[in-house]
C-alpha cells in the first residue's frame, strides 16, 4: 500500500519558536495533502487542504498566518507551527490523495507530537 | 457542535465474538462514509466505507450497515481477533470518495484473549 512518512514524529520546543513538520509519499505522487489536529480525546480536525502548487485552504477557525503550508512538490508538503505557543501542543497527521482513477483513498501519516513548553 | 459521533469511547470483546462498533451523524448530506483503524503511535489505515446509496458493504471479517434515516452506521467485526484491538474512527465526507473527511473522536476496541 501507499506509505506517507512524516518527520519528526517527536518534537518539544520553546514558546515563541517556530517548528517545520514535513510530510511525504513515499511511493506514489499526491496531488492533494490534508493536515489534522487531534487534541486528547478528541476527533481528528481536518486544518487545511493543499494541492501541488497552489495555496493551501484552510478551515474556518484556523490562522493561515500561524500555520503555514507549503506543497511545494507532489511528494512533500511542510507545515510550519510558527511563535507557537502551549496551546498549540497537540498530534499533527498529514494525509495523502493520489487523486487519480486509481483511487480516492487518503493515505495517512504517522503523525507529530508537538510539545510547546 | 460534532457533525459525526462516536458515544461509545470504548469496547471489550471478547476473542471470537462480534464487535460492533457504532457512529452517528447529523448531516442529511453527507454521502460517503468510512471507517479508520489506528494503532498507537500510528496514523490511521483505512478499512472499509460505504457510499449513501448502499445500506452494506462487506469484506472479509468487516461489514458497514447504513441506516439513512437512523443517520446511524456501523462498522461489525466478526469474528474479533486481538489484533482488531486498536482505535476506530468513523468519518464522513460531504463530496463522495473526493470529499473532505469529518472525524468522530473514535472508539478503543480491546479484544480479550
Amino acid at each position: 500500500g501507499a506509505v506517507v512518512s512524516q518527520h519528526p514524529s517527536r518534537v518539544i520546543c520553546k514558546s515563541g519558536t517556530s517548528v517545520k513538520i514535513e510530510c511525504r509519499s513515499l511511493d506514489f505522487q499526491a496531488t492533494t495533502m490534508f493536515w489534522y489536529r487531534q487534541f486528547p480525546k478528541q476527533s481528528l480536525m481536518l486544518m487545511a487542504t493543499s494541492n501541488e502548487g497552489s495555496k493551501a485552504t484552510y478551515e474556518q477557525g484556523v490562522e493561515k498566518d500561524k500555520f503555514l503550508i507549503n506543497h511545494a512538490s507532489l511528494t512533500l508538503s511542510t507545515l510550519t507551527v510558527t511563535s507557537a505557543h502551549p496551546e498549540d501542543s497537540s498530534f499533527y497527521i498529514c494525509s495523502a490523495r493520489t487523486g487519480t482513477s486509481g483511487g480516492d483513498e487518503q493515505f495517512f501519516g504517522p503523525g507529530t507530537r508537538l510539545t510547546v513548553l | 457542535d460534532q457533525q459525526v459521533k462516536q458515544n461509545s469511547p470504548s469496547l471489550s470483546v471478547q476473542e471470537g465474538r462480534i464487535s460492533i462498533l457504532n457512529c452517528d451523524y447529523t448531516n442529511s448530506m453527507f454521502d460517503y462514509f468510512l471507517w479508520y483503524k489506528k494503532y498507537p503511535a500510528e496514523g490511521p489505515t483505512f478499512l472499509i466505507s460505504i457510499s449513501s446509496i448502499k445500506d452494506k458493504n462487506e469484506d472479509g471479517r468487516f461489514t458497514v450497515f447504513l441506516n439513512k434515516s437512523a443517520k446511524h452506521l456501523s462498522l461489525h467485526i466478526v469474528p474479533s481477533q486481538p489484533g482488531d484491538s486498536a482505535v476506530y474512527f468513523c468519518a464522513a465526507s460531504l463530496g463522495g470518495s473526493q470529499g473532505n473527511l469529518i472525524f468522530g473522536k473514535g472508539t478503543k476496541l480491546s479484544v480479550k484473549p
